[in-house]
């Protein structure tokens, strides 16, 4: 079945550091792909997407490629700030029966310091 | 406009009881969407409504758990004869319609924990 695996965390960062946070999917098909953030005492936002191969989702400063040869989707931000803290979920969606159904990581806790 | 809102955002219930968690989706929208997060792991599909109808019951992981949406709008998760490893927040999410590429709008959850 599909799955997705993310890198583990959690992920401490000094303001201004470059992230990246891993993402590797495994599906049949030809997926969609996603970054969903959720914030302390918040719920799931929808940060990011890519629809196709070779697509690029950013959002915020933040930016995902979509890449079916490496069956990878990388979050990348060049300059993280305190407000960035958060838990980083990536996820695919595949259409399954008329209905995108949606295959969540395990989600990466990012802390970013002053 | 309003979001997807889910009440009670806490539930706390002891072992053997009957819980229900409530989802209020985005009006207008046809597509819901439950979810288990327990901890520390990502969102785990429970299953899916389109209008009133569960299209996809797949992810209820037993017969103890059952969800309705009479009328298309407001759905119910209802877990019978709880357990300690029901213990996890509920998420629910909607969107316009099932299909590519509507995106899930989710609420803040209901955190279940059962003693």
């Amino acid at each position: 079945g599909d799955s997705v695996t993310q890198m583990e965390g959690p992920v401490t960062l000094s303001e201004e550091a470059f992230l990246t946070i891993n993402c590797t999917y495994t599906a049949t098909g030809y997926p969609s792909l996603f970054w969903y953030v959720q914030y302390p005492g918040e719920g799931l936002q929808l940060l990011l997407k890519a629809t196709k191969a070779d697509d690029k989702g950013s959002n915020k400063g933040f930016e995902a490629t979509y890449r079916k040869e490496t069956t990878s989707f990388h979050l990348e931000k060049g300059s993280v700030q305190v407000s960035d803290s958060a838990v980083y979920f990536c996820a695919l969606s595949r259409n399954s029966g008329g209905y995108q159904k949606v295959t969540f990581g395990t989600g990466t806790k990012l802390q970013v310091i002053p | 406009g309003a979001g997807v809102s889910q009440t009670p955002s806490n539930k706390v219930t002891e072992k053997g009881k009957y819980v229900e968690l409530r989802c209020d989706p985005i009006s207008g929208h046809t597509a819901l969407y439950w979810y288990r997060q327990s901890l520390g792991q990502g969102p785990e599909f429970l299953i899916y409504f389109q209008g009133t109808g569960a299209a996809d019951d797949s992810g209820l992981p037993n017969d103890r758990f059952f969800a309705v949406r009479p009328e298309g709008s407001v759905s119910t998760l209802k877990i019978q004869r709880t357990e300690r490893g029901d213990s996890a927040v509920y998420l629910c999410a909607s969107s316009l319609q099932g299909g590519n590429p509507n995106e899930q709008f989710f609420g803040p959850g209901t955190r279940l924990t059962v003693l």
